[in-house]
């Protein structure tokens, strides 16, 4: 289904350690996923994508893992720092064809302390 | 290169007015999408255009209209403003519109309906 942000849940971590964001999408039959960062009074911001036809994907301190069994994206940043601090959403691409529309979830606040 | 620019930042209408926010995508970049996000909904899907054609709507009433030109600019256009209306609203731009291209988004407009 659509976005629904009623509830923005909230991942505490400490500088230099790990985080994992979880992310369920909605529509199985969905080809492509993308992670995005969106820091206060900005647009979201590409992190990384994936195709359906992969299960990993790394790029710089981050990494992406889809598991279509059970419809579950998660992003994984290493050795979080204070600028990774924001909301991440993920988002899929409809499976409608030739578009580009997206499907975003509900979103997760990144809080990082020293 | 030049990211996605959306003019104004900031708007402050009144009920029943109508407001035109503009975008710029990313040079070369064919492909242009309208989100609106609010606290309460998150990102929704309003409409996306390609190649000056709109190939894709969202569920939103026929108050919110859109076009693009055909050096790939894009407004949007939202008559009888209501309330609700208030929001950020923001513009995305992909190279191709196709399955696995990624949007790239702008910092927004801010509309304030009052």
């Amino acid at each position: 289904g659509e976005s629904v942000g009623l509830h923005l849940p909230t991942l505490s971590v400490q500088e230099g350690d790990n985080s994992i964001i979880n992310c369920a999408y909605s529509n199985s039959a969905s080809d492509y996923f993308i992670w995005y960062k969106q820091e206060s009074g900005k647009g979201p911001q590409f992190i990384i994508d994936i195709r359906s036809n992969m299960d990993k994907r790394q790029g710089q301190r981050v990494t992406v893992l889809l598991n279509k069994t059970v419809k579950h994206l998660s992003l994984q940043i290493a050795a979080t720092q204070p600028g990774d601090s924001a909301v991440y959403f993920c988002a899929e691409k409809s499976p409608l064809g030739n578009t580009d529309k997206l499907i975003f979830g509900t979103g997760t606040r990144l809080q990082v302390f020293p | 290169k030049a990211g996605v620019t959306q003019t104004p930042r900031y708007l402050i209408k009144t009920r029943g007015q109508q407001v035109t926010l503009s975008c710029s995508p990313i040079s070369g970049h064919r492909s242009v999408s309208w989100y609106q996000q609010t606290p309460g909904q998150g990102l929704q899907f309003l409409f996306e255009y390609f190649s000056e054609t709109q190939r894709n709507k969202g569920n939103f009433p026929g108050r919110f209209s859109g076009r693009q030109f055909s050096n790939s600019r894009s407004e949007m256009n939202v008559s009888t403003l209501e309330l609700g209306d208030s929001a950020l609203y923001l513009c995305a731009s992909s190279l191709v519109g196709t399955v696995d291209s990624p949007l790239h988004f702008g910092n927004g407009t801010r509309l304030t309906v009052t």
